[in-house]
């Protein structure tokens, strides 16, 4: 099956640093990713869209400038989040669309704790 | 805007048990729908997906049906095992090529 993977799979920063999330589809291209937040016993809220070669779409209410999403190759695409705040502490989970099927499959997630 | 709105919150079976667990969405017009489960830290684990024309998917002891008229589906599990302790999650596609989008998760626990 289509495998997703995300590095690293838990940082911990001090506040004000930056901090990137890597998300790769391994045996599989995909043209469009997805980031989520899950906050602790809530469901994941979608954060953005990341289409390849082209700027990212972001939900209501993300920052756009805080959270830069980066999606340079059919199977890359970066988080950073920027001057991290403790408020920004969270689990974050890519999604990669599988475009024949376009079934999204979900790497197993980063834990960011800010400090 | 889809909204996704899954009851109980949370639910305690023993063992053995058949239970339903219920998902409903606001915007009928939907790609598919999926469920899936969550351990405690962990990522997803994609259990049954839905498309918009069917009416339910079988797995093993799982059975997703699909009743998108309603804008509802179910997840029914049968003799409940310890192991099955989890968050389960559903969520819906509106659109080929859109996200998911989900509901906040039905937390289940089964005692031995």
């Amino acid at each position: 099956g289509a495998v997703v993977s995300q590095h690293p799979s838990r940082v911990i920063c001090k506040s004000g640093t930056s901090v990137k999330i890597e998300c790769r589809s391994l045996d599989f291209q995909a043209t469009t990713m997805f980031w989520y937040r899950q906050f602790p016993k809530q469901s994941l809220m979608l954060m953005a869209t990341s289409n390849e070669g082209s700027k990212a779409t972001y939900e209501q209410g993300v920052e756009k400038d805080k959270f830069l999403i980066n999606h340079a190759s059919l199977t890359l695409s970066t988080l950073t989040v920027t001057s991290a705040h403790p408020e920004d502490s969270s689990f974050y989970i890519c999604s990669a669309l599988a475009g024949a099927s376009d079934t999204q499959y979900f790497g197993p997630g980063t834990r960011l704790t800010v400090l | 805007k889809q909204e996704v709105t899954q009851i109980p919150a949370a639910l305690s079976v023993p063992e053995g048990e058949n239970l339903v667990l219920n998902c409903s969405f606001t915007d009928s017009a939907i790609y598919n729908l999926q469920w899936f489960r969550q351990d405690p830290g962990k990522g997803l684990t994609s259990l049954l997906l839905i498309q918009s024309s069917q009416r339910e998917q079988t797995s093993g002891r799982l059975n997703a049906s699909l009743d998108k008229s309603s804008g509802r589906s179910t997840l029914y599990i049968a003799a409940s095992q310890p192991g099955d302790s989890a968050t389960y999650l559903c969520a819906v596609k509106g659109q080929a090529g859109t996200a998911l989008i989900f509901g906040k998760g039905t937390t289940l626990s089964v005692s031995s």
